[in-house]
C-alpha cells in the first residue's frame, strides 16, 4: 500500500508555463518534505514542511502543506527547463495516524513526478 | 566534499551471486538507510540503522542483511542475488531519525541481476 500518492505521474511543458503537482494521502504526517532528483544522481533536499497550513517559498517554487496534515503541493511559477527532474514527496508518519506504529519515524516516499520542461 | 559516498556505481551480478553495496557518511550522522528506487514506486525503504550499534528491517527487507560498521559507514549485502534485484540503490543519512531533518543521499549503485 502507497501512503502517498503522487500526481501527476509525468508532467511535460513549455518554459514559462505554471505548473503543479500533488501529494496525498489518508494518513497524517508529522512533516513532510520535497525533493528533486536528477539523472544519475540521488535525491537532493528542497523543503521541509512541519504545520498544517505552512506555506514556504523557494524562489519560483511553493510548497504547502495541507491543514489536516495529510497532503502537500508543489507550485511552480514560469518553469524554465533547469526544473526538469524528478520530483519526490516524502513524509513522516505521526505516531498516532493509522500508519504510525512502526511506520513512525521512518520517511515514506510517494511514486516520483517526472517533469520535463521544454525550451 | 562532504556527503554521502557509494561504492560501486554499477555492478552485473550473475543470478546466485553474492556482494556488497558500501555507504560511508562524514556528516557525523547518527542515522543511516537504505532504498532501492524501480519505475513508478519511488524509493522504498530496506534497513535503516537509527544509531550506531542498532539496525532495523524497512518495507523491504527479505533477500538483504545489513551492518552498521561504525558511525560512518552502513553496508548491504545481497548473499544470492535475484533477478528481482536488479534496481538503483541508495544509501542516505541524517542527523538522527523520527525528526524533522532532512536525508542527504548518495549518487546511487545501479545493479543488474541477470
Amino acid at each position: 500500500t502507497q501512503l502517498l500518492e503522487q500526481s501527476p505521474q509525468f508532467l511535460s511543458i513549455q518554459e514559462g508555463e505554471n505548473l503543479t503537482v500533488y501529494c496525498n494521502s489518508s494518513s497524517v504526517f508529522s512533516s513532510l518534505q520535497w525533493y528533486r532528483q536528477e539523472p544519475g544522481e540521488g535525491p537532493v533536499l528542497l523543503v521541509t514542511v512541519v504545520t498544517g497550513g505552512e506555506v514556504k517559498k523557494l524562489k519560483r517554487l511553493t510548497f504547502q502543506f495541507g491543514d489536516a496534515r495529510k497532503d502537500s503541493s508543489l507550485h511552480i511559477t514560469a518553469a524554465q527547463p533547469g526544473d526538469t527532474g524528478l520530483y519526490l514527496c516524502a513524509g513522516r508518519p505521526h505516531p498516532f495516524s493509522n500508519a504510525g506504529g512502526t511506520s513512525y519515524g521512518k520517511l515514506t516516499f510517494g511514486q516520483g513526478t517526472i517533469l520535463t520542461v521544454h525550451p | 566534499n562532504a556527503g554521502v559516498t557509494q561504492t560501486p556505481k554499477f555492478q552485473v551480478l550473475k543470478t546466485g551471486q553474492s556482494m556488497t553495496l558500501q555507504c560511508a557518511q562524514d556528516m557525523n550522522h547518527n542515522s543511516m538507510y537504505w532504498y532501492r528506487q524501480d519505475p513508478g514506486m519511488g524509493l522504498r525503504l530496506i534497513y535503516y540503522s537509527a544509531s550506531e550499534g542498532t539496525t532495523d528491517k524497512g518495507e523491504v527487507p527479505n533477500g538483504y542483511n545489513v551492518s552498521r560498521l561504525n558511525k560512518r559507514e552502513f553496508s548491504l549485502r545481497l548473499e544470492s542475488a535475484a533477478p528481482s534485484q536488479t534496481s538503483v540503490y541508495f544509501c542516505a543519512s541524517s542527523e538522527v531519525s523520527g525528526a524533522n531533518y532532512g536525508y542527504t543521499f548518495g549518487s546511487g549503485t545501479r545493479l543488474t541481476v541477470v
